[in-house]
């Protein structure tokens, strides 16, 4: 069954270091996504990537953050200078959307990868 | 904005059934999602509601109200297995988004 890998499991990091988390979406997937989950918060989305462009993005997604596709395969998350509040564990996810030929859309099962764990010290 | 509220944590016997419940206030509103989440793992997709009305899947079964921004997750024939935080979220409105709004979760323990 195809599924969406990330690396690194888990990355340990100092305050002020950038960091970037890599993520292989499902092969034939159009829409992007990273959300990231505090530990023992509620899972929160950050941003949504579609045709090489950020689609949304949340208010945690702000100038320190950057997401890229850079080679049509992997999907990255870029924290500029990490701080200590962005330690979390985080998602990538990836769907296919399309128009069946009924002309309804498919709503699809947005897929996770297994996370990476960011911990900042 | 969106606001998914859902209890905290749920006990149920291995065998029974058990009903976790998920209600939202929504500036827009396109389909609520069921996940699960085991602990430290990524979520998994349990069950997808677009319109109102039961969808059922296999032991798994997820209802919707949108009048009443109101649903539920019905698990039967309860095993140790499903023990694990079961997530409601909402989707934003708008056609290509797979923007979700997720609740806390509701921690479920299946006892013997």
């Amino acid at each position: 069954e195809p599924e969406v890998t990330q690396t690194p499991s888990h990355q340990v990091t100092q305050m002020g270091q950038e960091v970037i988390l890599r993520c292989v979406p499902i092969s034939n997937h159009l829409y992007f996504y990273w959300y990231r989950q505090i530990l023992g918060q509620k899972v929160e989305f950050l941003v949504s990537f579609y045709n090489n462009e950020i689609s949304e993005k949340s208010e945690i997604f702000d100038d320190q953050f950057s997401v890229e596709r850079p080679d049509g395969s992997n999907f990255t998350l870029k924290i500029r200078s990490t701080k200590l509040e962005d330690s979390a564990m985080y998602f990538c996810a990836s769907i296919r959307e399309f128009t069946g030929t009924s002309g309804r859309r498919s709503t699809g099962e947005l897929f996770f990868g297994e996370g990476s764990r960011l911990t900042v010290l | 904005g969106q606001n998914i509220d859902q209890p905290t944590e749920m006990t149920a016997t291995e065998g029974a059934i058990v009903q976790i419940n998920c209600t939202y206030q929504t500036s827009g509103f396109n389909g609520l999602f069921w996940y699960q989440q085991h602990a430290g793992e990524a979520p998994t997709f349990l069950s997808y509601n677009v319109l109102d009305g039961l969808e059922e899947k296999g032991r798994f079964s997820s209802f919707l109200s949108r009048s009443k921004g109101y649903s539920y997750l019905l698990l039967k024939e309860l095993q140790m297995k499903d023990s694990a935080s079961y997530l409601c979220a909402v989707r934003d409105s708008g056609a290509g988004s797979y923007q979700l709004t997720f609740g806390k979760g509701t921690k479920l323990s299946v006892i013997p």
